[in-house]
């Protein structure tokens, strides 16, 4: 059974600052997705990372895969509060393009 | 382009009661899938149709959840009898079946079982 695993689940952390949520899987995989959302909306796509090495930038936030490790970084570089969502990544299961979500990490930016 | 749209967006009903769920997907997305979010958790995938054929429902409960895409475009989504742990938002999703696979979200139905 295909399990992804995020850490933290929740983080606080004060506007300019950075740090790095992990996603971990279990099986092979060799492509990730990042969606975040907010709270009471539905998922809004963030990064399609499609192979070992494969690093995307959106402004604050940078997403890279290492599929050897079966890991996957969401980096935050100077938060601001806007970023303040959950975050979720997701693998495809064995059957095609359906997907495993983690449980998510839920940021708070603060002042 | 339209995204995709889900109705109703919000549902009350007691347990043991019926319920449906609509969908209808980004035009020409040959793939919609079905999650149910349970507060605090990722989505779970309950089905996933190509065009009107399913391909996965190895999740979907079958003694109480139905889903269905007759022409391969809009779905639908029911549950008969709901039970308390029906309480979630269920997401609808698409995408071409192509490609880098990237799945579009609708707004989600937010089901409270009572």
């Amino acid at each position: 059974e295909l399990k992804v695993e995020q850490n933290p689940l929740f983080l606080s952390m004060q506007e300019g600052k950075n740090y790095t949520i992990y996603c971990n899987y279990s099986t092979t995989s060799d492509r990730l997705y990042w969606y975040r959302q907010d709270p009471g909306k539905s998922l809004e796509s963030l990064f399609v990372l499609l192979s070992n090495g494969a690093v995307k930038q959106e402004g604050r936030l940078m997403a890279s895969l290492d599929t050897k490790a079966r890991l996957s970084t969401l980096h935050i570089t100077a938060a601001v509060h806007d970023l303040s969502a959950t975050y979720f990544c997701a693998v495809p299961t064995n059957s095609g393009y359906a997907l495993n979500f983690g449980k998510g990490t839920s940021l708070l930016v603060t002042p | 382009e339209a995204g995709v749209a889900q109705s109703p967006r919000y549902k009350i009903i007691e347990k043991r009661q019926s319920v449906a769920f609509w969908c209808n997907p980004i035009s020409g997305h040959a793939t919609l899938y079905w999650y149910q979010q349970i507060l605090g958790q990722g989505p779970k995938l309950l089905i996933q149709f190509q065009n009107n054929g399913v391909v996965d429902d190895s999740q979907l409960p079958k003694d109480r959840f139905s889903a269905e895409r007759l022409k391969g475009v809009d779905s639908t989504l029911k549950i008969q009898p709901a039970k308390l742990e029906d309480s979630a938002v269920y997401l609808c999703a698409s995408s071409s079946g192509t490609g880098i696979g990237e799945q579009f979200f609708g707004p989600g139905t937010r089901l409270t079982v009572l």
